[in-house]
């Protein structure tokens, strides 16, 4: 089952920050966040594992909340690079362990 | 050096067709996958191999067949295109399957169009 992302769309101006949400229904095992920009593939953010730490780079940075399965990516002090389109990624336990399954995308523009 | 590389990147045919993309990658990892992204840019997984042992396989019609020769490369081969076949198809390596610890490299996708 598809996770939920919100929200479906967020607009700031550069230096502002945002939160985007990821909610699934199932037990995770891991959470993937990717950035896509218009007309190119989607790329790797970070990861946050079943037990681990809340992770970040520069000023991207995300935490995973196991007892409810949602997870948050921050932004703060927004580039205009950081416009594109994020997806969170979710990797249940069981028999879905190795199958990552991603949410509808959240749309970030950030203007000067 | 491109480390998950597709072709080809724009794919223009008929109804009634049959058409392949290939992907190959560099970075020596063990999964491959093919995921499609359709119109309102929702990635839905289609198949994952692991070591050239196919270890997903989603709902697809069976007029889509991947295959992998070896596991640096993982092949598409669609059937009988439908105009709903229309989507960019995009190919992902990580280093393991099990557990999923490590994120995907995606390929830079192969845009389909089926007239």
């Amino acid at each position: 089952q598809q996770p939920v992302q919100s929200p479906q769309a967020v607009i700031l101006r550069e230096g502002e920050d945002a939160v985007i949400n990821c909610s699934s229904s199932k037990a995770l095992y891991s959470v993937h966040w990717y950035r896509q920009k218009h007309g190119e593939a989607p790329v790797f953010l970070m990861i946050l594992l079943k037990g681990g730490e809340q992770k970040g780079h520069d000023k991207i940075s995300a935490s995973f909340n196991e007892k409810k399965q949602q997870s948050s990516l921050y932004l703060t002090a927004s580039q205009l690079s950081y416009s594109g389109t994020y997806f969170c990624g979710t990797a249940a336990g069981g028999t879905s362990y190795g199958k990552l399954t991603f949410g509808q995308g959240t749309i970030l523009t950030v203007h000067p | 050096d491109t480390a998950v590389s597709q072709t080809p990147k724009y794919l223009v045919t008929q109804m009634g067709n049959d058409k392949s993309i290939k992907c190959e990658q560099n970075l020596g990892h063990d999964t491959m996958y093919w995921y499609k992204q359709d119109s309102k840019k929702f990635l839905k997984i289609m198949f994952s191999y692991n070591n050239k042992e196919l270890i997903i396989n989603e709902t697809v019609p069976n007029r889509f067949s991947p295959k992998s020769p070896d596991k640096a490369h993982l092949n598409l081969h669609i059937n009988s295109l439908e105009l709903g076949d229309s989507a960019v198809y995009f190919c992902a390596s990580s280093p393991l399957y099990h557990p999923p610890s490590y994120g995907y490299t995606f390929g830079s996708g192969t845009r389909l169009t089926v007239v």
